[in-house]
């Protein structure tokens, strides 16, 4: 079953502004990603986020994470038209690798 | 970094078919491995979980007659849709993960038109 619940659902800006994600999950977690995939490819990596971590950066990216709201951010700042893609958090937890996927955003970026 | 494979990239068969897709890792033992499915517009869905040497962990709901999962060494998993039928035509993707390493390594994924 689906864990993750995303929003908003798409989402356009203009190349240069910055992109806001959300992503609110169910359940007690080990970590949470946040994956990228663009129209009908694989998945790409972007970020890993622990439990116990509140914040993590990575070039143009910032996570956050709020583990009492069971919450997470995506934030792409200065965005460019080649981030246009579906962006989706999934999150692990318990004794598996086993990762739940969020319903994923739509970002569009405008040149 | 850690690189997986997916066999073919594409495929088109006739209802009643039955069609394998592999999944390989090939930099890394994956101990474990996942299969998703990922209907157009739509997640990612976990539809089962495989260690190798045992038997797949099928997610609720996910038919293990239909899609038989064979994990049968640290760099292969197949999947075989049997009997496919077109409301199975999906990207499949699947992951690879190591024993050491919370993160899993994607697939470029296998679409799947069932006619």
């Amino acid at each position: 079953s689906q864990q993750g619940e995303e929003d908003p659902q798409a989402l356009s800006i203009q190349e240069g502004e910055n992109a806001t994600m959300n992503c609110s999950y169910k359940t007690s977690i080990n970590n949470l990603q946040w994956y990228r995939q663009n129209s009908g490819r694989g998945l790409v990596h972007l970020i890993l986020i622990r439990s116990n971590e509140r914040e993590k950066h990575s070039g143009r990216l910032r996570v956050t994470l709020d583990t009492s709201k069971k919450s997470s951010s995506l934030l792409i700042t200065a965005s460019r038209a080649a981030d246009t893609a579906s962006y989706f958090c999934a999150t692990a937890g318990g004794a598996t690798n086993k990762l739940i996927f969020g319903t994923g955003t739509l970002l569009a970026v405008q040149p | 970094g850690a690189v997986v494979s997916q066999h073919p990239s594409w495929v088109i068969c006739k209802s009643g078919t039955s069609v394998k897709i592999e999944c390989r890792s090939l930099d890394f033992q994956a101990t474990t491995m996942f299969w998703y499915r990922q209907f157009p517009k739509q997640s990612l869905m976990l539809m089962a979980t495989s260690n190798e040497g045992s038997k797949a962990t099928y997610e609720q709901g996910v038919e293990k007659d239909k899609f038989l999962i064979n994990h049968a060494s640290l760099t292969l998993s197949t999947l075989t849709v049997t009997s496919a039928h077109p409301e199975d035509s999906s990207f499949y993707i699947c992951s690879a993960a190591s024993q050491s390493s919370y993160e899993q390594y994607f697939g470029p994924g296998t679409r799947l038109t069932v006619t």
